[in-house]
């Protein structure tokens, strides 16, 4: 069974950082391209970044680039996002997402259950 | 950037009744659209990909249809189970989603 989960949510204060964790199990991790996702409450779902199956390549939404770095662990079959510079709209429920085996298609098709990052003083 | 417009935002209906959600691309996507269920403090699953491809699981009273730029998801005859929020996702350049639209219970 495909299993995702995140960790590494919490309280941070404005300017802060953070870093997330995507623990995967029941595939194997590095055959497959993987996202972070997030949902800011109450609103709907925004990309965040991708990263490619050997982490070669990586792309980020215009709103965290520059500020968010995505990377993947395959030996520890782990994703992570280290979010620097935080700020009051980057809080949300993070989503850590897994593309299908044909990497053709780039749609989500497992999710994790998410993690909460509060942004506030 | 493509940006996604669905329709209606809310669509108050009943066990039984048809349903149908339309999501717009700001420019032509082809068939690279998925259609995403969420329910309250859950993560979203997928229900449709490739415009009208069925995910392994998913009941077939689901249905996608569209290419281009205009897309809809059918739901055959609502269930009590499908009470959610639906989000469509074009995956032709990066990823954008709808605003979604919540199926509530007339």
């Amino acid at each position: 069974e495909v299993q995702l989960v995140e960790s590494g949510g919490g309280l941070v204060q404005p300017g802060g950082s953070l870093r997330l964790s995507c623990a995967a199990s029941g595939f194997t991790f590095s055959s497959y391209e993987m996202n972070w996702v997030r949902q800011a409450p109450g609103k709907g779902l925004e990309w965040v970044s991708y990263i490619s199956s050997s982490g070669s390549t990586i792309y980020y939404a215009d709103s965290v680039k520059g500020r968010f770095t995505i990377s993947r662990d395959n030996a520890k079959n782990s994703l992570y996002l280290q979010m620097n510079s935080l700020r009051a709209e980057d809080t949300a429920v993070y989503y850590c997402a897994r593309g299908p085996i044909d990497s053709s298609e780039s749609y989500f098709q497992h999710w994790g259950q998410g993690t909460l990052v509060t942004v506030s003083s | 950037d493509i940006q996604m417009t669905q329709s209606p935002s809310t669509l108050s209906a009943s066990v039984g009744d048809r349903v149908t959600i339309t999501c717009r691309a700001s420019q032509s996507i082809s068939s690279w659209l998925a259609w995403y269920q969420q329910k309250p403090g859950k993560a979203p699953k997928l229900l449709i990909y490739k415009a009208s491809s069925l995910e392994s699981g998913v009941p077939s009273r689901f249905s996608g249809s569209g290419s281009g730029t205009e897309f809809t998801l059918t739901i055959s005859s609502l269930q009590p189970d499908d009470f959610a929020t639906y989000y469509c996702q074009q995956y032709n350049s990066f990823w954008t989603f709808g605003q979604g639209t919540k199926v509530e219970i007339k």
